[in-house]
């Protein structure tokens, strides 16, 4: 399984556009990307996932590059109800194993 | 919308007890997880199983067993609970062919006195 490095934290104001990065250098050729963000007491929610170059839902924006070794997941002016813990994973599609990091705290201030 | 259902949110039990989960889905998912969360390790996968009856390992299965009797009902007992074992604990359905997607219940704050 693929090892993801994600920041630890990070901090925005309301009505700003957030870009989290995440590094998977060893993703392999059948692996897709998955995001997901998790509140407080609450289990962990799917945000967007993708293969390559970029995907774009109701709630966010994928960036993959070609070489696919990082992904940026972007969420456009954020509000206070986006902080939250944000989880990249990359995986193969059986959707057995999933391994899922650390996350990124994403505070959002006012 | 896909629904998990786990049996309680907060639990407390005594040390040596034997505590079950019991976690619901009701799409019809032939793959369930269970998922234990502490601070600082993220989510940590205990068990999983993609049919009735059958199961198979995950990253940290030692002190658990679980049950899948069902196919909408996937059962994770602690036959002696210890105190290392307080966490918080999640389930998750997921379909095969889907890619990565899970659905993850409310989870159960589990603490062992």
């Amino acid at each position: 399984l693929a090892k993801t490095t994600q920041p630890i934290s990070m901090d925005s104001y309301e009505g700003q556009e957030v870009n989290i990065t995440c590094s998977h250098n060893n993703i392999a050729t059948n692996d897709y990307i998955t995001w997901y963000q998790q509140f407080p007491s609450q289990g962990p929610r799917f945000i967007i996932q993708g293969y390559k170059t970029k995907v774009t839902n109701e709630v966010a924006s994928l960036f993959i590059p070609a070489d696919r070794k990082s992904s940026t997941l972007s969420l456009p002016r954020v509000s206070l109800s986006d902080t939250a813990v944000y989880y990249c994973l990359v995986g193969e599609g059986s959707a057995r194993q999933l391994t899922f990091g650390s996350g990124t705290q994403l505070t959002v201030l006012p | 919308d896909v629904k998990v259902t786990q049996s309680s949110r907060y639990l407390v039990k005594r040390t040596g007890e034997k505590v079950f989960l019991e976690c619901v889905q009701d799409m019809d998912h032939e793959n369930m997880f269970w998922y234990r969360q502490d601070p600082g390790l993220g989510l940590r996968l205990i068990y999983f199983s993609y049919d009735v009856k059958m199961k198979e390992k995950g990253d940290i299965p030692e002190g658990y067993s679980v049950s899948r009797e069902k196919k909408e009902r996937f059962s994770l007992i602690l036959e002696s609970a210890s105190t290392n074992q307080t966490s918080m604990y999640l389930c998750a359905s997921s379909s095969p062919g889907t890619t990565d997607t899970q659905y993850f219940g409310p989870g159960t704050r589990l603490t062992v006195l």
